[in-house]
């Protein structure tokens, strides 16, 4: 059983489209993240939800939008894609904010 | 050996030699640190933790050092195999209650040699 699962796992799509990432954790976990990865590996959280309530934006521009129905599911839509968001997504979630955080397996976004 | 290198730090050993990844962190006030591996292709996975209370933890062939003085995590992998080969982070929690976020550093690539 995957715990935190993210889909879809590869995404090349044009300048000015629109997207979303989906994700999913069975952990039972309160708290869900998404972070960017960039080309040199380095991760940087954007945001966090805990019981479907946004606690942490990183200074995201607003054509970001993540959106939780329920605590299980944190989604990620994009729009007007620009060349710089290319990068991989991740999800992840913990039990509670600061403990230890446990990620999906990553949405490889690339805009042409 | 230990992590050198001004962007992606990398280390390259041989398969059976002990590995030394260091991390300085940034906040004195973090009080819980955690190791990440991530292989090619895939996410970051939980390695091993330990809070600001412990300068030492030991796992199945992983030990972290902290020393809070000079704000300086270590991982200790010994017997380096093939399959250690990967980015490993170290990350420290910052903020406070709900606002708890973990910050990472730069990653060091291990490369082990058969």
């Amino acid at each position: 059983d995957t715990a935190v699962s993210q889909t879809p796992k590869y995404l090349v799509t044009q300048m000015g489209n629109d997207k979303s990432i989906k994700c999913e954790q069975n952990l039972g976990h309160d708290t869900m993240y998404w972070y960017k990865q960039d080309s040199k590996k380095f991760l940087k959280i954007m945001f966090s939800y805990n019981n479907k309530e946004l606690i942490i934006n990183e200074t995201v521009p607003n054509r970001f939008s993540p959106k939780s129905p329920d605590k299980a599911h944190l989604n990620l839509h994009i729009n007007s894609l620009e060349l710089g968001d290319s990068a991989v997504y991740f999800c992840a979630s913990s039990q509670v904010a600061g403990a230890t955080i446990y990620f999906g397996e990553g949405s490889w976004l690339t805009v042409v | 050996g230990e992590s050198v290198g001004l962007h992606l730090p990398t280390l390259s050993v041989q398969e059976g030699d002990n590995s030394i990844i260091n991390c300085a962190y940034s906040n004195s006030a973090s009080d819980y640190f955690i190791w990440y591996k991530q292989e090619s292709g895939k996410g970051p996975q939980f390695i091993i933790d330990i809070r600001s209370n412990m300068d030492k933890r030991q796992g199945q062939r992983v030990t972290v050092l902290l020393n809070k003085t000079v704000k300086h995590l270590s991982l200790q992998i010994a017997a380096t195999q093939p399959g250690d080969s990967a980015v490993y982070f170290c990350a420290e929690t910052t903020g406070g209650g709900s606002n708890y976020k973990l910050t990472f550093g730069k990653g060091t690539l291990l490369t082990v040699n058969p």
